[in-house]
This record gives C-alpha cells, sequence and structure tokens, in this order.
C-alpha cells in the first residue's frame, strides 16, 4: 500500500539533545513538507522540499534543520538549539502537476516530548 | 500573508442532520487553494475536498461540499447526514501558488462532535 510512514510514533528525549524524526513515503511525490502542531493550535510548516537535494525554511525553521537525499526520505532533526521541542510532529508530501502541487497527504505523526 | 480563521471552537450536531463549519481567509493573491483537513484523535490529518479560488463551481465530495464565496472570502464545510465517525477536527488551510511547492496556512480548527 503506498502512503507516509513516520517513526516512531512517540519519541522521548532529555533536554540538550539532538533528536531526528523520520518521514517515508512511497507515493512518488515531488514535495514534501514538515509542521508542528501544538494543543489547541493548527499546523505550523517548519521546512519543505520540492525536489532531492534542495529545501526552504518555513514560518518556523528555527532550530530545527532538514535533508533530502533520496526522492522517498526527508528526515527531520530537532536541534537542542529549539527552545520549545515538545509538540506533534507532521510529515506531508504532495505530487507536481504542471507548475503548482496537488493536496497534501499526511503521515500519523510522531509525538516528540522533551524534559 | 496569508491567514485563515475559524471562529468556531467547537460544534454539536446530532446524528444524520447537516453542519456547517466556517472559514474565512486573507490574502491578496489572485491564486490559491482551499482546503479541508479531518483529524481523528489518532492525530493523522486526512484530506477531505479542495476549491481554487478560479473555480467557478463550488467542490463536492460525497457527503462534503465547500461553501465558497469569494467576495466574502468564506470557505464553509458543509457535512451532510452527519454520522458518529465525523467526530473530529476540522482544519481549514490555504495554500499559495506563488511558483514554489504549496506551502500550507493552517487555521485553529473546530472540534465537531457528533451526538445520537
Amino acid at each position: 500500500d503506498g502512503g507516509i510512514t513516520q517513526s516512531p510514533k512517540y519519541l522521548f528525549r532529555k533536554e540538550g539533545q539532538n533528536v531526528t524524526l523520520s518521514c517515508e513515503q512511497n507515493l512518488n511525490h515531488d514535495a514534501m513538507y514538515w509542521y508542528r502542531q501544538d494543543p489547541g493550535q493548527g499546523l505550523r510548516l517548519i521546512y519543505y522540499s520540492q525536489i532531492v537535494n534542495d529545501f526552504q525554511k518555513g514560518d518556523i525553521a528555527e532550530g530545527y534543520s532538514v535533508s533530502r537525499e533520496k526522492k522517498e526520505s526527508f528526515p527531520l532533526t530537532v536541534t537542542s538549539a529549539q527552545k520549545n521541542p515538545t509538540a506533534f510532529y507532521l510529515c506531508a508530501s504532495s505530487i507536481r502537476q504542471g507548475a503548482s502541487f496537488g493536496e497534501q497527504y499526511f503521515g500519523p505523526g510522531t509525538r516528540l516530548t522533551v524534559t | 500573508a496569508q491567514k485563515i480563521t475559524q471562529t468556531q471552537p467547537g460544534m454539536f450536531v446530532q446524528e444524520k442532520e447537516a453542519v456547517t463549519l466556517d472559514c474565512t481567509y486573507d490574502t491578496s493573491d489572485p491564486s490559491y487553494g482551499l482546503f479541508w483537513y479531518k483529524q481523528p484523535s489518532s492525530g493523522e490529518m486526512i484530506f477531505l475536498i479542495y476549491q481554487g479560488s478560479y473555480d467557478q463551481q463550488n467542490a463536492t465530495e460525497g457527503r462534503y461540499s465547500l461553501n465558497f464565496q469569494k467576495a466574502r472570502k468564506s470557505a464553509n464545510l458543509v457535512i451532510s447526514a452527519s454520522q458518529l465517525g465525523d467526530s473530529a477536527m476540522y482544519f481549514c488551510a490555504m495554500s499559495d501558488y506563488t511558483g514554489t511547492a504549496s506551502k500550507l496556512t493552517f487555521g485553529t480548527g473546530t472540534r465537531l462532535q457528533v451526538t445520537l
């Protein structure tokens, strides 16, 4: 079955440690995205990538880093510089449609808790 | 900058009734897309429906329809014949088509509870 996988579902880390969240898709989608969701709020864009080896900052990129070495994979690293890393992280992907991109499909999310 | 406003934090509807979830948006771009997503308690975001800014007709997908009023900058979601499984958070979102990947701006969501 085609889809987006994120692992792990729950992640616990100590303050000061970097942590990498995995996102893999087998939909052959061109673009991939990372969002953060805090309780009672909508999603905010962290980083996005529309092609391999290229990515752009979203609205809240500080304290995060990404890579896009393969079309299928877009891992997110939450660094120790991120002041409030505890949140629900969602990865998404979309297919190129001419000059634009189609609707975004989301993975199941990773809930990160930093203490 | 784009902005999405959802003014209903929570809504109740009886099973088999229709319900409208409100969404207003603000943008200076002439070309944009409007989306609705459903988020059940499991957390995954499920795409429901899409409306392009140049589409003349309102989008429909099964029991979901989008009431698009461009002049009023509103994109309300209508769910007909509500089911218990419709209980979830619903998010309105907007994308820009400025040549890059379609970044989404989300509203704060509406929690829908379907009752017997």
